[in-house]
């Protein structure tokens, strides 16, 4: 299994603002993930963090608003940018194990835009 | 973009009934899994199953797949309060990479 830890696990923002999230992965993974989280919605995947490499966005997200890195096997950052208040989400952080197809996810960070 | 649906969206049952959600996803996978996702916090990943199982327990749980209807059922047998959370299928598309969640069911087990 592994642990991964992300932060800030909530924050209050205010709109036009950007924040950026930090997820740790505690053991060695293949992939890593970034997905939203409406309220009282299923999880949207936003985009591939690729080592080293520009992340692969999925349909209706762009690099300019969610501007993504992933320096590193085990570490990866989202950046949300000029926020507003349908930012308003909670962002998780995922990773794949290197032989296994199971996902594990941090605990996620809530953001709230005024 | 999602992959699938679930139903039911929400059920309420007693403790100790057995607790059945249901999935259906639209394209061919190479597996599908099972998460748990407590109010508000991060996921817990219960089970996977391949394209090439029909079947799989773990403790309380079993999971079916049926790859010519692709569709997927969770039973929760004897349920506690503590099962009450969301439950979210997902797949992994044949050849991809990605994993895609379903709309999820609220289980809600009364005490």
């Amino acid at each position: 299994s592994a642990v991964i830890s992300q932060k800030p696990s909530r924050d209050i923002c205010q709109r036009g603002t950007s924040l950026t999230i930090q997820c740790q992965v505690d053991s060695q993974v293949t992939m890593m993930f970034w997905y939203r989280q409406q309220p009282g919605q299923s999880l949207t995947l936003i985009a591939t963090a690729n080592q080293g490499s520009e992340a692969t966005y999925e349909s209706g997200f762009v690099i300019d608003k969610f501007p993504i890195s992933r320096p590193n096997l085990t570490f990866s950052t989202l950046t949300v940018s000029n926020m507003s208040p349908e930012d308003s989400s909670i962002y998780l952080c995922s990773a794949r194990l290197a032989g296994t197809g199971e996902l594990f996810f941090g605990e996620g960070s809530r953001l709230t835009v005024l | 973009s999602q992959q699938g649906e679930e139903d039911p969206q929400a059920l309420s049952i007693q403790e100790g009934e057995n607790a059945t959600m249901n999935c259906s996803y639209k394209t061919s996978i190479n597996n599908l899994q099972w998460y748990r996702q407590n109010s508000g916090r991060g996921l817990v990943h219960l089970i996977l199953i391949r394209s090439n199982e029909r079947e799989k327990h773990s403790g309380r749980l079993r999971v079916t797949l049926d790859t010519s209807k692709k569709s997927s059922s969770l039973l929760i047998t004897a349920s506690r309060a503590a099962d009450t959370a969301s439950y979210f299928c997902a797949t992994e598309s044949l050849g991809g990479f990605k994993t895609i969640f379903g709309a999820g069911t609220r289980l809600f087990v009364k005490a």
